[in-house]
């Protein structure tokens, strides 16, 4: 079955960065969409960023337009985030997502379990 | 951006119930809409798509109706399993957004 294993979370300093990595198996992770959403302690879920299976479309939430970076490793079946300045309203359960189409459209049927990630000095 | 609203953002209820969240967006989405459900400490988990289409595995009590900018969805007989937050989520636009969420707790 679909498993989506997150690791990279824990705390890190105001203005620091930190990459999340996202390890997909049971299906063809080459082949579909790629996404991570967010969600603040006892808040409601947040999309932050997607790409389609082959790399070519990329979007950003406005919260972290210019600051996050996604990318994927089809060879490794790997989803990444490299969040740099970050700051403490970025604290947050951080989840990937499968989505069921290779491209930008958005329908996430398997998701991790999360990896917090926690901006604090 | 597309604002999603629902409501109400929370409701209490009792086993066997019929359950109704409604979600409205800021404009026509073309049933382009979600529906996931949450349990405390674990990741959402989709319940429907394209406004009423149920995802394989869903039980049957869960529909989804609804077109442009108004859509809901309903628990024909709540279970005890139901207590969740709820949440839709448009993908017409980019970016993709979701609703507040509804909490659904035992009256």
């Amino acid at each position: 079955q679909v498993q989506l294993v997150e690791s990279g979370g824990g705390v890190v300093q105001p203005g620091k960065s930190v990459r999340l990595s996202c390890a997909g198996s049971g299906f063809l992770f080459p082949s579909y969409g790629m996404h991570w959403v967010r969600q603040a302690p006892g808040k409601g879920l947040e999309w932050v960023a997607l790409m389609s299976y082959d790399g070519t479309k990329i979007y950003y939430g406005d919260s972290v337009k210019g600051r996050f970076t996604i990318s994927r490793d089809n060879y490794k079946n790997t989803l990444y985030l490299q969040m740099s300045g970050l700051r403490t309203e970025d604290t947050a359960v951080y989840y990937c997502a499968k989505s069921v189409f290779g491209n930008h459209k958005t329908v996430l049927d398997s998701w991790g379990q999360g990896t917090l990630v926690i901006v604090s000095s | 951006d597309v604002q999603m609203t629902q409501s109400p953002s929370s409701l209490s209820a009792s086993v066997g119930d019929r359950v109704t969240i409604t979600c409205q967006a800021s404009q026509n989405i073309y049933n382009y809409l979600n529906w996931y459900q949450q349990k405390p400490g674990k990741a959402p988990k989709l319940l429907i798509y394209d406004a009423s289409h149920l995802e394989p595995g869903v039980p049957s009590r869960f529909s989804g109706s609804g077109s442009a900018t108004e859509y809901s969805l309903t628990i024909s007989s709540l279970q005890p399993e139901d207590f969740a937050t709820y949440y839709c989520q448009q993908y017409d636009v980019l970016p993709p957004s979701f609703g507040q969420g509804t909490k659904v707790d035992v009256k």
